[in-house]
């Protein structure tokens, strides 16, 4: 089944340690990308990555880090989490610029 | 500047009423767009997508959506709402890559 998998799906922590969402997608994409969801902001991309060791930033990416070593893997890194990075986050991929992106089931962080 | 705008926060139909949702964006080229749900507590899907071509597009769960050029518009619509329409929807804008643009959404509440 083509899926996008997140873990863990809840996490609460504390803030300025280290933390790290891992994100894998079946489907051979090139494209992944990171957002973050709040209410009334809707989702805002984070960082994308293009293709392995291609990364890009979004629209908020302060405050994280991501890394491209393999094609189906694509982790979100938080160095030294704050509590205005309490949120849910989504891992997005797609098979090209005019394709539309798959979805995971995101992951809700709460950093205290 | 590239932006997407959903001006309707929350809107609540009756089931069986139609429905529009309206969704506007600034691009300067032609864009990709997109239109997803999101069920409390899951991921986004996919409902429908426009490229190119045929203005209006069907998609999925008997929704539609018109791409007016002229209005920067790309309004989703449904004939008939069913209960389990109720959630939240999203309008995107893929603008190069896998850059994309969210608007802050539209809750849809359903009354029996």
């Amino acid at each position: 089944e083509a899926q996008v998998t997140q873990n863990p799906r809840y996490l609460i922590t504390v803030t300025g340690k280290k933390l790290t969402v891992t994100c894998s997608q079946n489907m051979n994409h090139e494209y992944m990308s990171w957002y973050r969801q709040d209410p009334g902001l809707g989702l805002r991309q984070i960082y994308y990555s293009m293709n392995v060791e291609v990364t890009d930033k979004g629209d908020v990416p302060e405050g994280y880090k991501v890394s491209r070593k393999e094609k189906r893997n694509f982790p979100l890194i938080l160095e030294s989490p704050s509590p205005n990075q309490t949120s849910l986050y989504f891992c997005a991929s797609s098979g090209g610029p005019n394709q539309p992106q798959h979805f995971g089931d995101g992951t809700r962080l709460s950093i205290l | 500047a590239q932006s997407v705008t959903q001006p309707d926060i929350h809107i609540t139909v009756s089931e069986g009423a139609s429905l529009e949702l309206r969704c506007n964006y600034s691009y300067g080229a032609t864009p990709y767009l997109f239109w997803y749900v999101q069920s409390p507590g899951q991921g986004l899907q996919l409902l429908l997508k426009y490229f190119s071509g045929d203005t209006l597009v069907q998609g999925i769960k008997g929704f539609e959506a018109e791409f007016k050029r002229s209005q920067s518009s790309f309004n989703l619509r449904k004939p008939s709402v069913h209960w389990s329409d109720a959630a939240e929807y999203f309008c995107a804008l893929k603008t190069s890559y896998d850059k994309v643009i969210f608007g802050p959404g539209t809750s849809l509440s359903v009354i029996p």
